[in-house]
């Protein structure tokens, strides 16, 4: 199957600085990817729709400015939370959807941020 | 990340009928929520069933746990032409990462 991976996996950083997460298809090429933030023991949020070449399309309540979104290439997007804070601490996970199969989606593993 | 299963992978049925979806999972989970997911769009929240929870209802739509089978289903009554999407279930883990199945398609037939 279609195979998404995200890095890091991990990440822990001090307030104040600025965090990057990659989201990668590694065998399709993905019109749209989606970001999603997940805090604990509730179920994903939609943070924004990533389209190769154009800007984010961000939801009601997601700062744009915060969550910079980049999707260079069909195979890659990047999610930079810039100057994190502790609430800022969440699971991101990111998604792609090939332009073959509008009907499904793939999940990566996600990333979990911990702000100090 | 996408270790649960969904069956059946797709089912079509007529306007009007119960669709019912099942989902199975293999690690001990905290939750389990459904998703539903339009063509080419992100994923919209339909229920949060925790793991001491059996059952619970949202307007059409009625979710079983059976945390003993490590199973669960939606139920979608008297189905309608708007609920064409795929549907997806995921599991939430004691650390709170979450699982996704691969997803089952629905079509309604008008």
């Amino acid at each position: 199957g279609a195979v998404v991976s995200q890095h890091p996996s991990r990440v822990i950083c001090k307030s104040g600085t600025s965090v990057k997460i990659e989201c990668r298809s590694l065998d399709f090429q993905a019109t749209t990817m989606f970001w999603y933030r997940q805090f604990p023991k509730q179920s994903l949020m939609l943070m924004a729709t990533s389209n190769e070449g154009s800007k984010a399309t961000y939801e009601q309540g997601v700062e744009k400015d915060k969550f910079l979104i980049n999707h260079a290439s069909l195979t890659l997007s990047t999610l930079t939370v810039t100057s994190a804070h502790p609430e800022d601490s969440s699971f991101y996970i990111c998604s792609s959807v090939s332009g073959v199969r509008p009907d499904t989606q793939y999940f990566g593993p996600g990333t979990r941020l911990t702000v100090l | 990340s996408q270790q649960g299963e969904e069956d059946p992978q797709a089912l079509s049925i007529q306007e009007g009928e119960n669709a019912t979806m099942n989902c199975s999972y293999k690690t001990s989970i905290n939750n389990l929520q459904w998703y539903r997911q339009n063509s080419g769009r992100g994923l919209v929240h339909l229920i949060l069933i925790r793991s001491n929870e059996r059952e619970k209802h949202s307007g059409r739509l009625r979710v079983t746990l059976d945390t003993s089978k490590k199973s669960s289903s939606l139920l979608i009554t008297a189905s309608r032409a708007a609920d064409t999407a795929s549907y997806f279930c995921a599991t939430a883990a004691p650390d709170d990462k979450i699982i996704f199945g691969k997803g089952t398609r629905l079509h309604i037939l008008p």
